[in-house]
């Protein structure tokens, strides 16, 4: 079955580390997306990739970084320089076409900073 | 002013009853509409999208919009315990960028 998987599902880090979360996605979608939920802010747009090799900031890139190296990876960075980084993290990917434009996502990823 | 807004809730209703879930939106841009569904913890999960104004059905689910209004709404018919969960609207302007707007999702809740 085609989906997008996300790993680790749960994620625990110490103040001061880096860590990465995982994206894959076998929709053969062009584009992705990364979005952090927090309770009663609804999703927010880390960054997102149209296409490979090329991605642009969302609302609240600060502290994160991305990598775009194949069409079916998109991997997001929790650097140490993100505030307040303990949130819920969602990947997603769109088919890039006029027919029919929806978001499907993966089943996220929980950060918690100890 | 928010692009989309959507009340949080908690909505609580017993089973069997008709749900009406609500957004608002302020860009008249916007085309594509879709409704998820997310249960706790888990990721959200399409429900439905529609194209521009009207009506779609679903099984027990509607999507309803009206541009006129920039108001669009889901109705879920003989609401049951597993229809539970947090639902999300989200917006799309089919523009370059091809960005998408999200309410905050209301909380619903169908008691046995």
């Amino acid at each position: 079955d085609g989906g997008i998987t996300q790993s680790p599902k749960y994620l625990f880090r110490k103040e001061g580390q880096n860590v990465t979360l995982s994206c894959e996605q076998n929709l053969n979608h062009d584009a992705m997306y990364w979005y952090r939920q927090d309770p009663g802010q609804g999703l927010r747009l880390i960054y997102y990739s149209q296409i490979v090799n090329d991605f642009q900031k969302g609302d609240i890139a600060e502290g994160y970084s991305v990598s775009r190296e194949k069409k079916e990876s998109f991997p997001l960075t929790v650097t140490s320089a993100q505030k307040n980084p303990t949130a819920f993290y969602l990947c997603a990917s769109s088919r890039f076409s006029a027919g029919a434009n929806v978001l499907t996502f993966g089943a996220g990823s929980r950060l918690t900073v100890l | 002013q928010k692009e989309v807004e959507q009340d949080p809730g908690p909505l609580s209703v017993p089973e069997g009853a008709i749900v009406s879930l609500n957004c608002t939106y302020s860009n008249s841009a916007f085309q594509y509409f879709m409704w998820y569904r997310q249960y706790s913890r888990k990721g959200p999960e399409l429900l439905m999208y529609t194209y521009s104004s009207g009506n779609k059905e679903d099984g027990r689910f509607t999507a309803q919009v009206d541009k006129s209004s920039k108001y669009i709404s889901l109705f879920i018919r003989d609401s049951q315990p597993s229809d539970s969960a947090t639902y999300l609207c989200a917006m799309d302007r089919l523009a370059a960028g091809n960005q998408f707007y999200f309410g905050t999702g209301t909380s619903l809740t169908v008691i046995p």
